[in-house]
């Protein structure tokens, strides 16, 4: 069984510039998450959607940030205009259940952002 | 709000020694999931272990065992036998049965570095 893809691995940009992530959950799974892991902290959620509507994106900065899963398969992730602050890793993770507790979550390889 | 506490930044331990990692959380639910991942330094999340609130006996998956104290709010994560594949940070995380958002929320890590 295929994992979670995502894409690129690396980015490196300017600040004010913008960037975008991707990612493939497992097939199947009706909710992906993507958290932001900056270096040294435990990931934080920015968005997590079931099927192709949000279910909480209280975290995440609207002013430059924004995501789409469009048909409920692939997620975008896009950043613009970036900060400094924004360097970290993106990861995404999807999981089989719409509801509850149970159940782990599968996560992609990360996508590591540097703005310099 | 859900918190979860991990107050070894770092642990240090000899090959084939036992080794536990500290995590404590907070939540008003009745119902919830304990889970632990390693992230090796390539930065994937590998699902090691779940405990839910309402299960009897303590997790064991492998070397891994979850020692699960509900009065204390308690998860440590017990690795017997280490090996030098097992030097990697450790994050404690933990779902709820909020309706909602039934995302992830995670520690902030520890390092483990075992030692031949």
């Amino acid at each position: 069984e295929a994992g979670v893809a995502q894409s690129p691995r690396y980015k490196i940009i300017e600040k004010r510039q913008s960037v975008a992530f991707w990612c493939n959950p497992i097939s199947g799974h009706a909710t992906l998450y993507w958290y932001q892991q900056i270096l040294g902290q435990g990931p934080k959620l920015l968005i997590q959607f079931q099927n192709n509507g949000v279910v909480d994106d209280s975290q995440l900065p609207k002013d430059r940030f924004s995501a789409e899963r469009l048909k409920g398969v692939d997620s975008t992730l896009k950043i613009q205009p970036a900060k400094l602050e924004d360097s970290a890793v993106y990861l995404c993770a999807s999981s089989l259940q719409t509801g509850g507790y149970t159940g782990e979550l599968f996560f992609g390889e990360g996508s590591r952002l540097t703005v310099l | 709000a859900q918190k979860i506490t991990q107050t070894q930044p770092g642990m240090f331990v000899q090959e084939k020694e036992a080794v536990t990692l500290d995590c404590t959380y907070d939540t008003s639910d009745p119902s919830y999931g304990l889970f632990w991942y390693k992230q090796p330094s390539s930065g994937e999340m590998i699902f090691l272990i779940y405990q839910g609130s309402y299960d009897q006996q303590n997790a064991t998956e492998g070397r891994y065992s979850l020692n699960f104290q509900k009065a204390r709010k308690s998860a440590n994560l017990v690795i017997s036998a280490s090996q030098l594949g097992d030097s990697a940070m450790y994050f404690c995380a933990m779902r709820d049965a909020s309706w909602g958002s039934n995302d992830m929320r995670f520690g902030a890590g520890t390092r483990l570095t075992v030692k031949p």
